[in-house]
């Protein structure tokens, strides 16, 4: 299994509604990252995850809250979000380092819409 | 802190033609990885090709090969026999070495550049 499984791919939300993304590999990489897209932007880093411990948060507001229960699962929990919070965000895994090996696998991104 | 600078918005090609993405950059660090990812309408980040600083030989994969220039930081990909699958975004990437630490886990983008290959 070389893959990353994001689900949903796509998401409608109130304000008031909280929801998850879920990231799943299968590859025994010990890296996990969020990433965020708005349209025709590069990705920017959200959070990382290294051996299941929290290594990197990109100074990200509250109402996103990490979460990675295991080795191959990554969630991102979602609360009170803003219509600004709209984009893509897409989950990736590596072995060690962005640059090692292979670097990075990205899955295909839940497509989230805040109304 | 390192920088990536893509200057080409958006390009195009003709099918079977070959067409050159740039992309320069900026660090003080001798040891480094860079990428170039593609990402089509299907949205997944696809990685193209990658290349080791500490490397003088440029790397290639199939139609895809690059330029690599370490004292000018430019690092171009050259995609050869351009075919409408390779239509997508394209972003350069930087990344540091493993022993450099949480700094190691990051990816830092250019802005990209929009590809189209024509019929």
């Amino acid at each position: 299994d070389t893959e990353v499984t994001q689900t949903p791919k796509h998401l409608v939300m109130g304000m008031t509604n909280k929801k998850s993304l879920k990231c799943e590999q299968h590859m025994g990489h010990r890296a996990m990252y969020w990433y965020k897209q708005k349209a025709k932007k590069p990705p920017e880093l959200m959070f990382v995850y290294s051996y299941e411990k929290l290594s990197i948060n990109e100074s990200v507001p509250s109402r996103f809250s990490p979460e990675c229960p295991n080795s191959s699962l990554l969630n991102l929990h979602l609360h009170a979000l803003q219509p600004e919070d709209s984009a893509l965000y897409l989950c990736a895994s590596s072995q060690v380092g962005a640059g090692e090996r292979n670097g990075y696998t990205f899955g295909s991104g839940t497509r989230l819409t805040v109304v | 802190a390192q920088t990536v600078t893509q200057s080409q918005p958006e390009m195009s090609v003709q099918e079977a033609e070959t067409v050159t993405l740039s992309c320069t950059y900026d660090t003080s660090e001798n040891n480094y990885y860079l990428f170039w990812y593609k990402q089509p309408p299907s949205r997944q980040m696809i990685l193209v090709i990658r290349q080791e600083a500490y490397k003088q030989q440029n790397a290639t994969e199939n139609r895809f090969s690059v330029n690599f220039q370490k004292a000018a930081k430019s690092f171009s990909l050259k995609i050869s026999d351009s075919q409408l699958g390779d239509t997508a975004m394209y972003f350069c990437a930087f990344s540091l070495p493993a022993y450099s630490g949480a700094g190691s886990y990051q990816l830092t983008f250019g802005k990209g550049t929009k590809l189209s290959v024509i019929p």
